[in-house]
């Protein structure tokens, strides 16, 4: 149950796109398509940002898309705003029918 | 509206137990699966339990298995984290959440802090 790969820290500028990956094993994210997103301000809890790979629960903002290439989810954040600087987590479900999360991202909006 | 509230949480000396309870409403709760994930003080998200909507299946992750039980009770509204031979490393704010119908966890809490130290 090792943790999903994220990259420690992306950052960019406002009006911007970034990706954020999120790399696993053919135990997990490669396992299935029900890798999901969360994002987190400093003090709260998350917030649900993605389901399934590329579905986004009501009231989240289109700029939000996720995709997925083999073992690897992907994040993207387009037309990059300033209340989008928070940290980021990918999870998904195993064959073993337990859930692992990513390492988090930290995003910044310079 | 859906709202989660943990509480349980506080100080403990290592080795010893604690229960989390985490009362739910605003939905059916007996419809739904339930999670605990955690937060180690400037860490990651981990995730620890997942129960089924009737309790029927439950599955831990391997940091907390054989020490941890989850468990709830639907004519309660209630789930619940049964803490045992605790260590420094289960120090962390501990979540209760939902579980979507899609594999995600789509309602948190707003955490319990637990404190394992000397």
């Amino acid at each position: 149950q090792s943790a999903l790969t994220q990259p420690a820290s992306v950052s960019g500028s406002p009006g911007q796109s970034i990706t954020i990956s999120c790399t696993g094993t053919s135990s997990d994210v490669g396992a299935y398509n029900y890798a999901s997103w969360y994002q987190q301000h400093p003090g709260k809890a998350p917030k649900f940002l993605i389901y399934e790979v590329n579905n986004r629960p009501s009231g989240i903002p289109d700029r939000f898309s996720g995709s997925k290439s083999g073992n690897t989810a992907s994040l993207t954040i387009s037309g990059l705003q300033a209340e989008d600087e928070a940290d980021y987590y990918c999870s998904s479900y195993t064959i073993s029918s337990t859930y692992v999360f990513g390492t988090g991202t930290k995003v910044t909006v310079l | 509206q859906v709202q989660l509230v943990e509480s349980g949480g506080g100080v403990v000396l290592p080795g010893r137990s604690l229960r989390l309870s985490c009362a739910a409403s605003g939905f059916t709760f007996s419809s739904y699966g339930m999670h605990w994930v955690r937060q180690a003080p400037g860490k990651g998200l981990e995730w620890v339990a997942v129960i089924w909507n009737d309790g029927t299946n439950k599955y831990y992750a391997d940091s907390v298995k054989g020490r941890f039980t989850m468990s709830r009770d639907n004519s309660k509204n209630t789930l619940y984290l049964q803490m045992n031979s605790l260590r420094a490393e289960d120090t962390a704010v501990y979540y209760c959440a939902r579980a979507s119908y899609t594999y995600a966890v789509d309602y948190w809490g707003q955490g319990t802090l637990v404190t394992v130290s000397s």
